[in-house]
C-alpha cells in the first residue's frame, strides 16, 4: 500500500524564521509529488515536482525532491503570521488518477 | 474566473438518513474528485469522474456513489449515514491530462448526529 509520511507533525516557530518541512514516500511506480496548504478550508496548490534536483520556487517558499532518497522538502523563509496553516504532501503513483495525501505538518508562525 | 465551488458548506444529519453534496468544477476544467477529510488527517480519496463516468475508486463502501453531469459539475451521494462519516468533504477538480494539479474546493462539513 503506497504511504506518504510527512514531519514533524507540527511546529511553532517566530515571525522571522526559516522553517523546513519533510515529506517521505513509500509508493509504487511514483509520478509527481504535490505540496498545497490547508489554512481553513480549501488546500490550495504549492508545487509539483517531477523529476529530482530541480528545486521549485514561489517567493518565500521553495522545494525540491529527491526521487534516490525518495522525499521532497518545502522551505519557507523569513515566515510571516500568514504561513500558519497545514502544510500536505500528496503523491501520484502508477497510472492512478488518485492523489495519495500524507497526514499534514501543522505549522503555527508567531510574533 | 470562479474556482471550485461546493454547496451546502455545512450540513447536520442522524444515522442512517442520506445526504447529496455538490460540486461545481473550476472553469475548464473536466474531472472531478471527491475527498474524505478527518479531523487531523490528510484527504482520502473517494473517486473520481471524467466524461460522466466513474474512472478510479478509493477504499469506500457502495454506500458512497457519485454522479457527474454533462457540465462536469459532480453530485456525492451517501447513504445509510454512520457517525464515522462526519467529515469535511473536498471536491477537487483537474483537466483530464495525466499529472495535473487538482484544485480543492472549500468542502461541505458533515456532522452526524
Amino acid at each position: 500500500e503506497d504511504k506518504v509520511v510527512q514531519s514533524p507533525l507540527s511546529l511553532v516557530v517566530h515571525e522571522g524564521d526559516t522553517v523546513t518541512l519533510n515529506c517521505s514516500y513509500e509508493v509504487t511506480n511514483f509520478r509527481s509529488l504535490l505540496w498545497y496548504k490547508q489554512e481553513k478550508k480549501a488546500p490550495t496548490f504549492l508545487f509539483m515536482l517531477t523529476s529530482s534536483g530541480i528545486e521549485k520556487k514561489s517567493g518565500r517558499l521553495s522545494s525540491i525532491l529527491d526521487k534516490k532518497e525518495l522525499f521532497s522538502i518545502l522551505n519557507i523563509t523569513a515566515t510571516q503570521t500568514g504561513d500558519s496553516a497545514v502544510y500536505l504532501c500528496a503523491v501520484y503513483t502508477g497510472t492512478a488518477s488518485k492523489l495519495t495525501f500524507g497526514t499534514g505538518t501543522r505549522l503555527q508562525v508567531t510574533l | 474566473d470562479a474556482g471550485v465551488t461546493q454547496s451546502p458548506t455545512h450540513l447536520i444529519k442522524t444515522r442512517g438518513q442520506q445526504v447529496t453534496l455538490r460540486c461545481s468544477p473550476k472553469s475548464g476544467h473536466d474531472t472531478v474528485s471527491w475527498y474524505q477529510q478527518a479531523l487531523g488527517q490528510g484527504p482520502q480519496f473517494i473517486f473520481q469522474y471524467y466524461e460522466e463516468e466513474e474512472r478510479q475508486r478509493g477504499n469506500f463502501p457502495d454506500r458512497f456513489s457519485g454522479h457527474q453531469f454533462p457540465n462536469y459539475s459532480s453530485e456525492l451521494n451517501v447513504n445509510a449515514l454512520l457517525l464515522g462519516d462526519s467529515a469535511l468533504y473536498l471536491c477537487a477538480s483537474s483537466l483530464g491530462t495525466p499529472d495535473q494539479p487538482q484544485h480543492f474546493g472549500d468542502g461541505t462539513r458533515l456532522s452526524i448526529l
